[in-house]
């Protein structure tokens, strides 16, 4: 049974700081991984997506791998109040057919002006 | 390039009817998923299609749901009969395959069953 962990919050962060958000997998073979921010009422909006060891950035985000942790993180920098949203940690395995996501339950980030 | 479209936006029920939701991906994406998603949770995977095959239907309740995407493109989701525990926001999302491959989500339906 693939499990993904996050801590469901709230994180309050105050404007223009690093928000830092965590994710842990149980599955060892999970390849691919993604983040995905959630405004209230609104549907999943794909932010990042990481697929090896190391660091990924894009903009204002940064996404972190460790395969051998088992772990992945977003970093928000200058974070600012349109940031406040549920943040949602994704992973599947690829190969096979079958790569439908398993998702975390989300950590609610607000972000204080 | 225009998005995932679902339809209807929102739907009411009573229990031990029937519903249907649809979809279409986003042009030339070949996978397509339905999710379930419950206040408070994270999306859950019903079902995925690659072209008009199922490859995954593992948590798909099917003494209740079907779901089929007959030419390869626009994909119906039925319920029938809905019960109280179905009530959710049901999304679907598409990707251009099986694989390495971002999936993007259509605006979701939001299903009460009363």
């Amino acid at each position: 049974q693939k499990e993904v962990e996050q801590n469901s919050g709230p994180l309050s962060v105050p404007e223009g700081a690093i928000a830092s958000l965590n994710c842990t997998y149980s599955d060892r073979v999970s390849q691919s991984f993604f983040w995905y921010r959630q405004y209230s009422g609104k549907s999943p909006e794909l932010i990042m997506s990481i697929y090896s060891n190391g660091d990924k950035e894009d903009g204002r985000f940064t996404a972190q791998l460790n395969k051998a942790s088992q772990y992945v993180s977003l970093l928000i920098r200058d974070s600012q109040p349109s940031d406040s949203a549920t943040y949602l940690c994704a992973v599947n395995v690829i190969g096979g057919g079958a790569d439908g996501l398993t998702f975390g339950k989300g950590t609610h980030l607000i972000i204080q002006p | 390039e225009a998005g995932v479209a679902q339809s209807p936006r929102y739907k009411i029920i009573e229990k031990r009817q029937s519903v249907a939701f649809w979809c279409n991906p986003i042009s030339g994406h070949a996978t397509l998923y339905w999710y379930q998603q419950i206040l408070g949770q994270g999306p859950k995977l019903l079902i995925q299609f690659q072209n008009n095959g199922v490859v995954d239907d593992s948590q798909l309740p099917k003494d209740r749901f079907s779901a089929e995407r007959l030419k390869g493109v626009d994909s119906t989701l039925k319920i029938q009969p809905a019960k109280l525990e179905d009530s959710a926001v049901y999304l679907c999302a598409s990707s251009l395959g099986a694989g390495p491959y971002e999936q993007y989500f259509g605006p979701g339906t939001r299903l009460t069953v009363t």
